[in-house]
């Protein structure tokens, strides 16, 4: 069981908006720890989405957006494509564990 | 372009040894924290350790300390993960992963540049 609690899954049809939430506590994203968020495409390494909450590295499109708010943070996919079939990781840091990732949520595009 | 290519791992037995590495290029390797994160077959992420850019600082998460040791060579732009006492829970692919703004290692920060992985097998 993860400090940072994900669904282990959702799912979503193409074009539409679904959200990944990333739950923590007051030692870790209460706290006011930054949260990241990854994507991993199958058998494929670990790509930065989010960083810093809800800013996007170049490359990112802006149909993916991150949000926080108290000791929790989402990450907002929009107009949902085949793609986008991945797992999504929460990252952020926990003043007692250290470095932090979420279990992980994989997303399903019907 | 941006590259982190890992190398080294294979099958190790139970308290045997094996040395990780990390070869970078398209940056300026000694600017730059380094980190290796793991990942155990269908589970999420660890993060395992770090070490400042200079190599002066390093960071062990609890389940590795004193058994891995993290290291860098800044004239070969190569990241090394010593690993001593494997144990079967060791068994993963290893990432090694950028910072993606400075030379000292700040625990909130993400991981902007990762590695393709080498996988890690622990058994008898």
């Amino acid at each position: 069981q993860s400090v940072l609690t994900q669904p282990p899954s959702v799912s979503g049809a193409p074009g539409q908006r679904v959200t990944i939430s990333c739950t923590g506590s007051s030692s870790n994203i209460g706290a006011g720890y930054d949260v990241h968020w990854y994507q991993q495409l199958p058998g494929t390494a670990p790509k930065l989405l989010i960083y810093g909450n809800s800013n996007r590295p170049s490359g990112v499109p802006d149909r993916f957006s991150g949000s926080k708010s108290g000791t929790s943070a989402s990450l907002a996919i929009s107009g949902l494509q085949a793609e986008d079939e991945a797992d999504y990781y929460c990252q952020s840091y926990d003043s007692s564990l250290s470095v932090l990732f979420g279990g992980g949520t994989k997303l399903t595009v019907l | 372009e941006v590259q982190l290519l890992e190398s080294g791992g294979g099958l190790v037995q139970p308290g045997g040894s094996l040395r990780l590495s990390c070869a970078a290029s398209g940056f300026t390797f000694s600017s730059y924290a380094m980190s290796w994160v793991r990942q155990a077959p269908g589970k999420g992420l660890e993060w395992v350790s770090a070490i400042s850019g200079s190599g002066g600082s390093t960071y062990y998460a609890d389940s590795v300390k004193g058994r891995f040791t993290i290291s860098r060579d800044n004239s070969k732009n190569t990241l090394y993960l010593q690993m001593n006492s494997l144990r079967a829970e060791d068994t993963a692919v290893y990432y090694c992963a950028k910072d993606p703004s400075s030379s000292s290692w700040y625990k909130e920060n993400a991981f902007d540049i990762w590695g393709q992985g080498t996988m890690v097998t622990v058994s008898s």
